[in-house]
């Protein structure tokens, strides 16, 4: 992938089981994260964001949770299934800023065996 | 699909050339982004285009440049490609400015440029 020369983290996981991706972020701040999922080829794909005024968000079998005391953010994937298998990234927004710059983490490979 | 489109898919290229890469917005997205994505950097922020005007800029190299036009799609210009230039060139596209609250930014599916 295009990311293996970072070596990045790797989760691997059993078709069914729950999976936690885990970020840290640096600028205390950031005020909106997002998640973007990254299959071999493509783009990012959105996935879920949050607000810093919120500490967890649920979407349809994702949960994102945030603990700005720690500047970490987690993504929860329930029941993972084989097509979850990509790269995972977090990114982080400013606050206070004018312009839509995001910055991204280095992502985490995420691999489901059936 | 996200609805960016981006063309071409594949470039392969000469050191020392020069490339267009092309970007088109989903439908009512006034905003613009390039990103590249390359082995040793991760996805970085490039340039942000706002319904035609530069709205911010990250580690872009002078001799990258971009605009937006007014159908609002956008061309990334690369030149005096290196063998580093090397990576996948990405466009997201949002509502807005990008400022405050939540702008979510939906990505093309990328170029890949290969500098030889």
């Amino acid at each position: 992938g295009e990311n293996v020369g970072l070596h990045l983290p790797t989760l691997s996981v059993q078709e069914g089981d729950n999976s936690i991706i885990n970020c840290a972020y640096s600028n205390s701040a950031s005020d909106y994260f997002i998640w973007y999922k990254q299959e071999s080829g493509k783009g990012p794909q959105f996935i879920i964001d949050i607000r810093s005024n919120m500490d967890k968000r649920q979407g349809q079998r994702v949960t994102v949770l945030l603990n700005k005391t720690v500047k970490h953010l987690s993504l929860q994937i329930a029941a993972t299934q084989p097509g979850d298998s990509a790269v995972y990234f977090c990114a982080e927004k400013g606050s206070g800023t004018s312009y839509g710059k995001l910055t991204f983490g280095q992502g985490t490979i995420l691999t489901v065996h059936p | 699909d996200s609805g960016v489109t981006q063309t071409p898919k594949h470039l392969i290229t000469a050191t020392g050339q020069r490339v267009t890469l092309r970007c088109s917005p989903r439908s009512g997205d006034l905003s613009v982004y390039w990103y590249q994505q390359s082995l040793d950097q991760g996805l970085q922020f490039l340039i942000q285009y706002y319904n035609g005007e530069e709205r911010a800029k990250g580690n872009i190299l002078e001799r990258f440049s971009a605009q937006q036009f007014p159908d609002l799609h956008s061309e990334l210009n690369l030149s005096s490609l290196e063998l580093g230039d090397s990576a996948l060139y990405f466009c997201a596209s949002s509502v807005g400015k990008g400022a405050g609250g939540k702008e979510t930014q939906y990505f093309g599916p990328g170029t890949r440029l290969l500098v030889l």
